[in-house]
């Protein structure tokens, strides 16, 4: 069964300190890997995207990673502010259309306090 | 905004009570997506339509109906609902299925959601 998992579940840091997120997935075949932003209220906005090919990615403050051998990616965010807090989604879909093609982790809540 | 919008974004309604969810998008995307959101779960599919043909119906009880009159338009009709399906019902879009052969750039764009609670 197609399974992603993140750790921790919820996270509280201060503002300016850095915090990594962390995805483990068993889908099989693998096409991607997108980290999603969900603001209170809001819907999921995508961060980045990882394809088997790449290692690490940034945008701005975020860097994800991609271990396609361990299947596990992660999340660093680096001089965390307060508009980082909500949840991050972790994302990894398949290559064909069969069944579910997208596989949704639970999501990590972070917290970033002053 | 990020272009779809959903409405109602907050509705209550009894079990008893017929009501529908509204999802529009003028991306120029093909596919639309329902999902729902409960506490402390993944994000689960409900229905997919790709060009205005419902391509995935991931088990979803009959009380649940979708609708896609145009490729711009998705309503969720809602009847006999239960407390348990109170949760954020999601729309997406995305110019291609999403998860597909060319997904890299079929990203999903999604609404700010509707909460719905069923008493």
């Amino acid at each position: 069964k197609n399974q992603v998992e993140q750790s921790p579940q919820s996270l509280i840091i201060l503002e300016g300190k850095n915090c990594t997120l962390q995805c483990n997935y068993t889908v099989s075949p693998f096409s991607n890997l997108r980290w999603y932003k969900q603001d209170t209220g809001r819907g999921p906005v995508s961060l980045t995207i990882m394809t088997f090919s790449e290692n690490t990615k940034s945008n701005r403050r975020y860097t994800a990673t991609l271990d396609a051998d361990t299947k596990q990616s992660s999340l660093h965010i680096t001089a965390s502010q307060l508009s980082d807090s909500a949840s991050y989604i972790c994302v990894v879909s398949a290559p064909q259309n069969a069944g579910n093609m997208l596989t949704f982790g639970g999501g990590t809540r972070l917290m970033v306090k002053p | 905004e990020t272009g779809v919008t959903q409405t109602p974004r907050h509705l209550v309604m009894g079990m008893t009570n017929k009501k529908s969810l509204k999802c529009e998008q003028h991306l120029g995307h093909n596919a639309m997506y329902w999902y729902k959101q409960s506490a402390k779960k993944p994000l689960e599919l409900m229905f997919v339509y790709s060009l205005e043909e419902r391509v995935e119906n991931n088990s979803v009880p009959s009380r649940f109906s979708p609708e896609c009159p145009n490729s711009s338009h998705l309503f969720l009709h809602l009847h006999t609902l239960q407390p348990e399906d109170s949760a954020l019902y999601l729309c997406a879009s995305s110019g291609g299925l999403a998860g597909g052969p060319s997904s890299g750039a079929n990203v999903l764009t999604f609404g700010a959601g509707s909460r719905l609670t069923v008493l």
